[in-house]
This record gives C-alpha cells, sequence and structure tokens, in this order.
C-alpha cells in the first residue's frame, strides 16, 4: 500500500487567500483524521471522519476552516480566508482499528 | 486530563551506543504507538503497543501496561535514528494524547 497520500506536499500563499489541501487515506480504512502541528502547540486534531461522516469537528480553529470527506478514498481540509497565524504543518491520518497511520504532510506558509 | 510524559527531552547519542526512552501514562496505556517524527517531518509508525514486548530490527519496545509505562530502545543506533520520537495513546475511542517527545540526536 502506498500509505497515506497528502497534496500538496507544499503550500506557500498570500494572506486572503483560499487554501486546499487534499488527502488520501489507505484502503480499508474507516476512520481519518485532520491534524495541525506548530512548535507552540503541537499535534493537534482538528477533524475526525468514520465512514466518511464528521465525528467530531470541536478542534476546527474557526469558521475559515472546513473539512469534507466525499467518498472513502478522498478528503480536503480547506481555509477560506487564510492568515499568516495558519502557517503550520497538516497532517492527514487514517487509522485501521486503534493503530493511525499519518501522511507526510502538508508544510503551509501564508505571507 | 490524560498526561503523557516522556524522558529524556533530549538525548545525544555517538554512533553505535544503545539508548532507552521512556513513557508513563498517568491513567490506562490504551492502544499505545510509538512514532519517529525524522528531520524531514514525516510521523512514521514504529510499533503499536498496548502491551508486551515488539521488535523491529534495531527497534524494540515493551509496554507494562499494569504499571502504566512504555520503552522504546534503540541498539546499535544510527544517524537516521536523529529525529523526535513520540509516544501516544488513544482515549475516547478514537483521540491520541501525544507526549512532549524526546529529541534524539545520533552524531557520527
Amino acid at each position: 500500500d502506498a500509505g497515506v497520500i497528502q497534496s500538496p506536499r507544499h503550500e506557500v500563499t498570500e494572506m486572503g487567500q483560499e487554501v486546499t489541501l487534499r488527502c488520501k487515506p489507505i484502503s480499508g480504512h474507516n476512520s481519518l483524521f485532520w491534524y495541525r502541528q506548530t512548535m507552540m502547540r503541537g499535534l493537534e486534531l482538528l477533524i475526525y471522519f468514520n465512514n466518511n461522516v464528521p465525528i467530531d469537528d470541536s478542534g476546527m480553529p474557526e469558521d475559515r476552516f472546513s473539512a469534507k470527506m466525499p467518498n472513502a478514498s478522498f478528503s480536503t481540509l480547506k481555509i477560506q480566508p487564510s492568515e499568516p497565524r495558519d502557517s503550520a504543518v497538516y497532517f492527514c491520518a487514517s487509522r485501521s482499528n486503534y493503530e493511525q497511520y499519518f501522511g507526510p504532510g502538508t508544510r503551509l506558509t501564508v505571507t | 486530563g490524560i498526561q503523557v510524559e516522556q524522558s529524556p527531552p533530549d538525548l545525544i547519542l555517538q554512533e553505535g551506543a544503545n539508548s532507552t526512552l521512556r513513557c508513563n501514562f498517568s491513567d490506562s496505556v490504551n492502544n499505545l504507538q510509538w512514532f519517529h517524527q525524522n528531520p524531514w517531518g514525516q510521523l512514521i509508525n514504529l510499533f503499536y503497543i498496548p502491551s508486551g514486548t515488539k521488535q523491529n530490527g534495531r527497534l524494540s519496545a515493551t509496554t507494562v501496561a499494569t504499571e502504566r509505562y512504555s520503552l522504546l530502545y534503540i541498539s546499535s543506533s544510527q544517524t537516521t535514528d536523529s529525529g523526535v520520537y513520540f509516544c501516544a495513546r488513544t482515549w475516547n475511542d478514537y483521540k491520541l494524547s501525544f507526549g512532549a517527545g524526546t529529541t534524539v540526536t545520533v552524531r557520527a
């Protein structure tokens, strides 16, 4: 298996622009997670999907953030409008039973 | 909340040395995982080890659930072992509580 796939790997954008991050989970995994990692706050869970349904979005910082999972093999995390404080590494992870597997991450820089 | 304490916070090793990293939990050890975050930022699964001992090459891990701790052993360390090692446990069915990590630097 190719593992969790994320794109793009790096994104540099200007404040106010829309950013869309993409994730393909491991085939057969029915749980998908979006995390954000910063030096100050470490790894934070943003949203958790089970069987394509959002179960817990309490970690989504504010209304500028939205996530979708239209099918079992694809999810997006969108930030609109982006702000400099959104700069971080965003990870997608999928789960089989209780073991989570992380994608390579997207390094987002908002200038 | 769930507390996950890792020690030591930093470790500097000479290539070829062995080391032990520790993870203590304030609550039960549920579905413990060890990860390695390499210098490029990738989070790599090392072990899923809710109890017992597992080995994978030069790495091995032991979890003693009754005493709420887990150990990660690195033998014959190599420069590619550098990075941050995290332990994490599952709570509330899906949430992962991460420790602060142990930063390992292996010098040639």
